[in-house]
Formats: structure tokens, C-alpha cells, sequence
């Protein structure tokens, strides 16, 4: 068990550029979440997968945002015409079938616009 | 909808003293309970929970016990460590939801 992977860990970049985040669940876990972390804020809920279906998305995750779990195993978060608004710490975490299954974080990919 | 409250902080202390770390919630249905510790620069850890009324997660020397009279999940530590400061996180889960909602957070630093 290597825990959730996370990647890149840090991204700065230019207002209206696009950037893509990776993470790797732990490898039996087959539900993965996105979350997102404004400092002094708990991370608040973006999107759920269940293998390769996205089965919820938050009110938060505008029209520029996309993630996508191809073959039920990572998954990528893209922003598109990234905004100021948009630096914050993405963490992705991972769990097992079953309701009484915790939910595993990585290390957040910190996203800061320029 | 569901929410989480925490105590604001931060809340500093010395070494072995006593830590309560105050949490309720309000949800709909029967939540699960945890709470998580965040390192600087890390990502969460899941540090206890509970699933049912009356449950008490522990680890680490840190318990909370699920009280849903009082709609109440408080962290606890009866001699608090120099390495245990960190960011707290309540969180609940409900069986029909797929997220986790958490509280603000509340950061913890211990002196010697």
C-alpha cells in the first residue's frame, strides 16, 4: 500500500493557462474524490468516481473545471482559463467499496496563479 | 444541508497538558463521524472515527466519543506532544452521500 499519489505537488502558473493534475489511488480502492483547500478553510467537495463514472459533481466545479478516471484506476482534474480565484491546494483521496470504508488523502497538488 | 462546526483557534498549550478540541454537526440521517490531522505541507490523515451513536474512536492517545444527543464528536488527548501540533478537521459522511463534510479546521500548537 503506497498510499494516494498525488502530482505534481506544487504548479504555478499564469492567469488563462490550462493546467492538469494526476493522482493515483491506492490500488484496490475503486471510489476517488476531488476536494479543494482554501487556507484556513476544510476542503470542500468537487467530484466523486466510482471506477471509471463520475457519479457526483459539486456546484463548485464551474464549466472550466473537468476530471476524467478513463479505466477506473487515476484520474486527472483540469482547469481550463485558470483564474486568480483558483489557487488553492487540490487534494484527491481514495476508498473501498463498502459504506464503512474511510476515505484516504494524498499530499494535494498547491495550485498558485500568477 | 449537512455542516460541521468547529472551535476556532488556534489553541495553544503546553506540553502534557489536557487538549479538547470542541465539534458538533448538523446532519440529515445517521453520519458517520472523523476527525483528520493535517501536517504543514501534507495532505489529511484520518486520525479516529465513529461510525454509530455512542461509538468513541481512538488512536494515538486521541479519543472522541459519537454523542448524538448533543450532536457532539469533541477530540481529546489527555497529555498533549510538541509533534502533535498540527490542523484538526471534523468531517461527517452520510450513507447517501459520497462526500466528506468538513469543518474549518483547528490548528493546535504546543509548546515547551
Amino acid at each position: 500500500d503506497t498510499g494516494v499519489s498525488q502530482d505534481p505537488r506544487h504548479k504555478i502558473t499564469k492567469r488563462g493557462q490550462n493546467v492538469t493534475f494526476r493522482c493515483d489511488p491506492i490500488s484496490e480502492h475503486n471510489r476517488l474524490y476531488w476536494y479543494r483547500q482554501t487556507l484556513g478553510q476544510g476542503p470542500e467537495f468537487l467530484t466523486y468516481f466510482q471506477n471509471e463514472a463520475q457519479l457526483e459533481k459539486s456546484r463548485l466545479l464551474s464549466d472550466r473545471f473537468s476530471a476524467e478516471r478513463p479505466k477506473g484506476s487515476f484520474s486527472t482534474l483540469e482547469i481550463q482559463r485558470t483564474e486568480q480565484g483558483d489557487s488553492a491546494m487540490y487534494l484527491c483521496a481514495s476508498s473501498g467499496p463498502g459504506q464503512g470504508s474511510s476515505q484516504h488523502f494524498g499530499d494535494g497538488t498547491r495550485l498558485s496563479i500568477l | 444541508g449537512d455542516s460541521v462546526t468547529q472551535m476556532e483557534g488556534p489553541v495553544t498549550l503546553s506540553e502534557e497538558a489536557f487538549l479538547t478540541i470542541n465539534c458538533t454537526y448538523t446532519a440529515t440521517g445517521y453520519p458517520s463521524l472523523f476527525w483528520y490531522v493535517q501536517y504543514p505541507g501534507e495532505g489529511l490523515q484520518l486520525l479516529l472515527k465513529a461510525t454509530k451513536a455512542d461509538d468513541k474512536g481512538s488512536n494515538k492517545g486521541f479519543e472522541a466519543t459519537y454523542r448524538k444527543e448533543t450532536t457532539s464528536f469533541h477530540l481529546e488527548k489527555g497529555s498533549v506532544q510538541v509533534s502533535d501540533s498540527a490542523v484538526y478537521f471534523c468531517a461527517l459522511h452520510t450513507g447517501t452521500a459520497s462526500k466528506l463534510t468538513f469543518g474549518t479546521g483547528t490548528r493546535l500548537q504546543v509548546t515547551l
